[in-house]
């Protein structure tokens, strides 16, 4: 199994242009999110999704669109980029959304963006 | 306010001291409790996962949970330079239609050989 990847690892973005974060997990697995890192913010949930075609917003999702139209893939949108989406992004997955006590998020290694 | 705190560091010890590390919260429906550590440029990974108060002990690490508090702590004893990461905390509640985790800043470690 490859886990969770994503691509791209780095990237550079004007302000203004858009651009989608690809994540793909082979686990089979129910849940998917999008969490953002920041320098003494940790990290935040930007979307997640519970099973394809449903998905819904976390924290901080102004900004991002996301679908999920099979179970493996999970993208996530920049509509039109702004420095403050400067940031490292994580894609995660875990096979039930409930099963907390008993479940594993697994995470991606990360895309870094820079939007100038 | 946060709703989870947690001392951004750096820590640094020598190898072999217990290193305790802690965060706080303030939302009383945070039922599971976790501890992730991420190396440098790598995605965090799930450590340790207690549910409600108590200790949970795995191999060098304990985890303890004080709900009263709303307090917890993860010990590292006998730590290796291989324990040097930053340490996640992050908490839950089973709220909707799925769970969401908030997590602390992160609290970076080095362990010097």
């Amino acid at each position: 199994n490859a886990g969770v990847t994503q691509t791209p690892k780095f990237q550079v973005l004007k302000t203004g242009q858009s651009m989608t974060l690809q994540c793909a997990q082979d686990m089979n697995h129910e849940y998917m999110s999008w969490y953002r890192q920041d320098p003494g913010m940790g990290l935040r949930l930007i979307h997640y999704s519970v099973g394809a075609g449903i998905t819904d917003q976390g924290e901080v999702p102004n900004g991002y669109n996301v679908s999920r139209s099979t179970t493996e893939d999970f993208p996530l949108r920049l509509l039109s980029a702004a420095p403050s989406q400067t940031s490292v992004y994580f894609c995660a997955s875990s096979y039930s959304s409930f099963e907390v006590f008993t479940d594993t998020q697994y995470f991606g290694p990360g895309t870094r963006l820079t939007v100038l | 306010q946060k709703e989870v705190e947690q001392d951004p560091g750096p820590l640094s010890v020598p190898e072999g001291a217990i290193v305790s590390l802690n965060c706080t919260y303030s939302n009383s429906a945070f039922q599971y409790f976790m501890w992730y550590r991420q190396y440098s440029r790598k995605g965090p990974e799930l450590l340790m996962y207690t549910y409600s108060s108590g200790n949970k002990e795995d191999g060098r690490f304990t985890a303890q949970v004080d709900k009263s508090s709303k307090y917890i702590s993860l010990f590292i004893r006998d730590s290796q330079p291989s324990d040097s990461a930053t340490y996640l905390c992050a908490m839950s509640a089973l709220t909707g239609s799925a769970r969401q985790l908030t997590f602390g800043s992160g609290t970076q470690l080095t362990v010097l050989p």
